[in-house]
């Protein structure tokens, strides 16, 4: 069974980088062929989607970041990591790891699998 | 960035109603639409991908129908469980983008 596990301080001060690590469990990043992406949701509101990494290394984020945004695999760990620099308050959120299907699976495009989340709070 | 937009923000319903939410796409997606489910405290979950299919495990009572701009979520006969807010989301383009939710709540 696939299992994702986003790992990380649940504090951060303001105008420094947050870091996470998803730990992906049950299948391999570097053979199955699916993309891996960040999603974070705001205390009380919706989703918004950060970044999304395919196993070969290619990747995606969102412009609304401003290139704040890294994102990583590492295969012999079977883990994706999220660097997010410069923070604010307004990064507050419950971070989301999250498998996406690409073009060789019926759900492209969808986020099929979900970790559980981590919350991070930017305070000084 | 393609906007999503969905309706109502909230319902309330009984156990055993049909209940419908709507997702309207600044712009064309085809069928590049999913519904995800999410109860407090919880992930959310995949329900529905490419605007009508079924993702595997998902109650039947849950369909999708839509393409190009307008789409819904039907609920057939509304659950317990069921009770929770849904998202929207288009995998037409990057930036991915999701509806700001729509919450259905016990009448």
């Amino acid at each position: 069974q696939l299992q994702l596990q986003e790992s990380g301080p649940g504090l951060v001060k303001p105008s420094e980088t947050l870091s996470l690590t998803c730990t992906v469990s049950g299948d391999s990043i570097s053979s199955s062929k699916y993309y891996w992406g960040w999603i974070r949701q705001p205390p009380g509101k919706g989703l918004e989607w950060i970044a999304s990494i395919y196993y070969s290394g290619s990747t995606y984020d969102n412009p609304s970041l401003k290139s704040r945004v890294t994102i990583s695999v590492d295969t012999s760990k079977n883990q994706v990591s999220l660097k997010l620099s410069s923070v604010t308050a307004a990064d507050t959120a419950v971070y989301y790891c999250a498998r996406l299907g690409s073009s060789f699976y019926d759900t492209s495009g969808f986020f099929d699998y979900w970790g559980q989340g981590t919350r991070v709070t930017i305070s000084s | 960035d393609i906007q999503m937009t969905q309706s109502p923000s909230s319902v309330s319903a009984s156990v055993g109603d049909r209940v419908t939410i709507t997702c309207r796409a600044s712009q064309g997606i085809s069928s590049w639409l999913g519904w995800y489910q999410q109860k407090p405290g919880e992930a959310p979950k995949l329900l529905i991908y490419s605007a009508s299919s079924l993702q595997s495990g998902v109650p039947s009572r849950f369909s999708g129908s839509g393409s190009g701009t307008d789409f819904t979520l039907t609920i057939s006969s509304l659950q317990p469980e069921d009770f929770a807010t849904y998202y929207c989301q288009q995998a037409n383009s990057f930036p991915y983008t999701f509806g700001q939710g729509t919450k259905v709540e016990i009448k």
